[in-house]
């Protein structure tokens, strides 16, 4: 089945201790992509990837850092998290960085206290 | 720099009636134009997209928009609104020029209640 995985689904921490969200796709698609959505902010693009060794920044990266070292997998680290990036966050693929039919994941809750 | 607008926060319909969901733009170059659903509690799915050609596109569950140049819009419209219907719309917008081209805007998100 074509799909788009997030792990953890759901992640309570403190501020300032390091995480990952990891993202995972396996449709061998090349343009993969972090959003979070925040209530009257709609979604917000982060960092986005063209492809493996690949990526730039979209409207809010602050604080966010991400690699793409395989195509299947755009994992979004948070080196020091704090309450501000409590969101809930969302990964997505597309094949063609032209259309942005994008196959979105199941979303990831974050809280950061 | 690119953008979209969302002017309606919430749209309610009656069951069987027209609907239709607005969206602005603002691009320097030529714009690819989507929509998004959010189901509650679930992911996101695409819709329908414009890049070129036809200004008016069909996409998923009956769902179409029309693709207006000189007003920059890009509103969803579906003729006859069904319960199921009843979701959160994303608008999205790319800039095809220049810097950050492959990065996607998205709207604040239009809340659609489709009443019995």
């Amino acid at each position: 089945e074509a799909q788009v995985t997030q792990n953890p689904r759901y992640l309570i921490t403190v501020t300032g201790k390091k995480l990952t969200v990891t993202c995972s796709q396996n449709m061998n698609h090349e343009y993969m992509s972090w959003y979070r959505q925040d209530p009257g902010l709609g979604l917000r693009q982060i960092y986005y990837s063209m492809n493996v060794e690949v990526t730039d920044k979209g409207d809010v990266p602050e604080g966010y850092k991400v690699s793409r070292k395989e195509k299947r997998n755009f994992p979004l680290i948070l080196e020091s998290p704090s309450p501000n990036q409590t969101s809930l966050y969302f990964c997505a693929s597309s094949s063609n960085s032209l259309t942005f039919e994008q196959y979105f994941g199941p979303g990831t809750r974050l809280t950061v206290t | 720099a690119q953008s979209v607008a969302q002017p309606e926060d919430q749209v309610n319909v009656a069951e069987g009636n027209p609907l239709t969901v607005k969206c602005t733009y603002s691009v320097s170059g030529n714009p690819y134009l989507f929509w998004y659903v959010q189901y509650p509690n679930r992911g996101l799915q695409f819709l329908l997209k414009y890049i070129t050609g036809d200004n008016l596109v069909k996409g998923s569950y009956g769902f179409e928009a029309e693709f207006n140049k000189s007003q920059t819009s890009f509103h969803l419209k579906k003729p006859s609104a069904l319960v199921s219907d009843s979701a959160l719309y994303f608008c999205a917008v790319r800039d095809d020029s220049g810097a950050g081209s492959y990065q996607l805007t998205f709207g604040k998100g239009t809340k659609l209640s489709v009443i019995p």
